[in-house]
């Protein structure tokens, strides 16, 4: 399978702990989002990447969340210090520059 | 700024049935994406159709017809003859017509239940 993957599918942290996401994009895609998604809703945006280069972040990206994309292959996301409103589905896609977002299955998080 | 809403939040119908999913869009941007998402259990985002603003000629593709009229800022989602396996939660989403990020907005999504 070459589509977007992403691991793990599911994470349970106690609050305050730090979670890493990792995504791999489909192997010819330069661009690569990050969306999260919590139960009811539909996905927002977090942030986006052209090759290795973090060219936007939303609002909702606090200090507390970081992406990386070294190399402009796969990408983490790391959650420092989680707090419970954290808990959501943090999907991840893919895309040529002209062409649709392939999503990954995502990651669920879960923080208690 | 930009908004899609999905009023329905849950449609069930019985196998065989027709059945529309409503979207309505808010953009100040003159030039803009429309996008259909269906989302079965499994999470994963599956790309159905992106129609750009200058378009509106209806689309079909097998069961599925879409129906853009930018008069009243609206891009319904028509499927046909309903399947078991068409149960999924169905989002409409937009973007802005621009050379980089492809930031889409979402709506809510309708949940789609089809029954045998």
């Amino acid at each position: 399978d070459t589509g977007v993957s992403q691991d793990p599918r599911h994470k349970i942290t106690k609050r305050g702990q730090n979670v890493t996401f990792r995504c791999d994009p489909i192997s010819e895609h330069n661009r690569l989002y990050w969306y999260r998604q919590t139960l009811g809703q539909g996905p927002e945006f977090l942030t986006y990447f052209q090759n290795e280069a973090q060219l936007e972040k939303s609002r909702l990206l606090s200090d507390r969340f970081s992406a990386e994309r070294p190399k402009g292959s796969f990408s983490t996301l790391e959650i420092q210090r989680t707090e419970q409103g954290d808990s959501a589905m943090y999907l991840c896609a893919s895309s040529s520059p002209t062409g649709e977002l392939f999503f990954g299955e995502g990651s669920r998080l879960t923080v208690l | 700024a930009q908004k899609v809403t999905q009023a329905q939040t849950e449609i069930s119908v019985v196998e065989k049935e027709d059945v529309t999913l409503d979207c309505v869009y808010e953009t100040r941007d003159t030039t803009y994406y429309l996008f259909w998402y269906k989302q079965p259990p499994s999470g994963e985002l599956v790309f159905l159709i992106r129609r750009n603003s200058f378009d509106e000629q209806n689309e079909i593709s097998g069961r599925y017809s879409w129906n853009f009229q930018k008069s009243t800022s609206s891009f319904n989602f028509t499927i046909t003859a309903s399947q078991v396996v068409d149960s999924a939660v169905y989002f409409c989403a937009l973007s802005e017509a621009y050379q980089g990020a492809q930031k889409l907005v979402f709506g809510q999504g309708t949940r789609l239940t089809i029954n045998p």
